[in-house]
């Protein structure tokens, strides 16, 4: 099973500020394979990003997602008010089939 | 619009069961599959599985294989996931999603508001 590591554990930053957080995989993965969801508190989560770095219906331009091989990054180029959540990184195996997720990164004021 | 609603909130006795619901609305239910996963408080998101709602066909992880089923009515939209022999540490909130196409690979596109299973003697 692929493990997912997100750092940092907690990003503290202010609106207008620019957010990078990484994802690293233990084994190289697809760049089809990986995705982004921001969760807030008393919401399900949302998708951001699929397939690395294709934005989800409805996601603002200010969120981008990159990497390749074992290295993924979602950026978020300034931070709104509402951006202000708990980010997971999320892959996908075709063999065998399977989903894991990241441990989360909170980007907080 | 796209709509997700799951069954509510319920308290279990340790080595019981529970059954979800998840009953789609605003889209094709045959045309995307439906992804199940959990999150304990404090914890990330896990992954429990999936079914193309075309054929039937499931994929579980390995952790749940022996203890959880997940089904469809075709015929209600509806979408089915059962816990069995539960355990203080199913303590979650179960989440049913939408994928974004019926095969892989496989991302969690729309979300039901999320179902709370209190396990507790």
């Amino acid at each position: 099973e692929i493990v997912l590591t997100q750092s940092p554990g907690t990003l503290s930053l202010s609106p207008g500020e620019r957010a990078t957080l990484s994802c690293r995989a233990s084994q190289t993965i697809t760049y089809y394979s990986l995705a982004w969801y921001q969760h807030k508190p008393d919401q399900p989560p949302r998708l951001l990003i699929y397939g690395t770095s294709s934005r989800a219906s409805g996601i603002p331009d200010r969120f981008s997602g990159g990497g390749s091989g074992t290295h993924f990054t979602l950026t978020i180029s300034r931070l709104e008010p509402e951006d202000f959540a708990v980010y997971y990184c999320q892959q996908y195996e075709d063999s065998p089939p399977g989903v894991t997720f990241g441990g989360g990164t909170k980007v907080e004021i | 619009q796209i709509q997700l609603v799951q069954s509510g909130s319920e308290v279990k006795k340790p080595g019981a069961s529970v059954k979800v619901s998840c009953k789609a609305s605003g889209y094709n239910f045959n045309k995307y599959a439906i992804l199940w996963v959990r999150q304990a408080p404090g914890q990330s998101l896990e992954w429990m599985g999936w079914i193309n709602t075309v054929n039937g066909n499931t994929e579980y992880s390995q952790k749940f294989q022996d203890r959880v089923t997940i089904t469809t009515d075709t015929s209600a939209s509806t979408s089915y996931m059962e816990l069995s022999s539960l355990r203080s540490d199913d303590t979650s909130v179960y989440y049913c999603a939408r994928g974004l196409t019926i095969f892989g690979p496989h991302y969690f596109a729309s979300w039901g508001q999320g179902t709370l299973i209190t396990v507790s003697s």
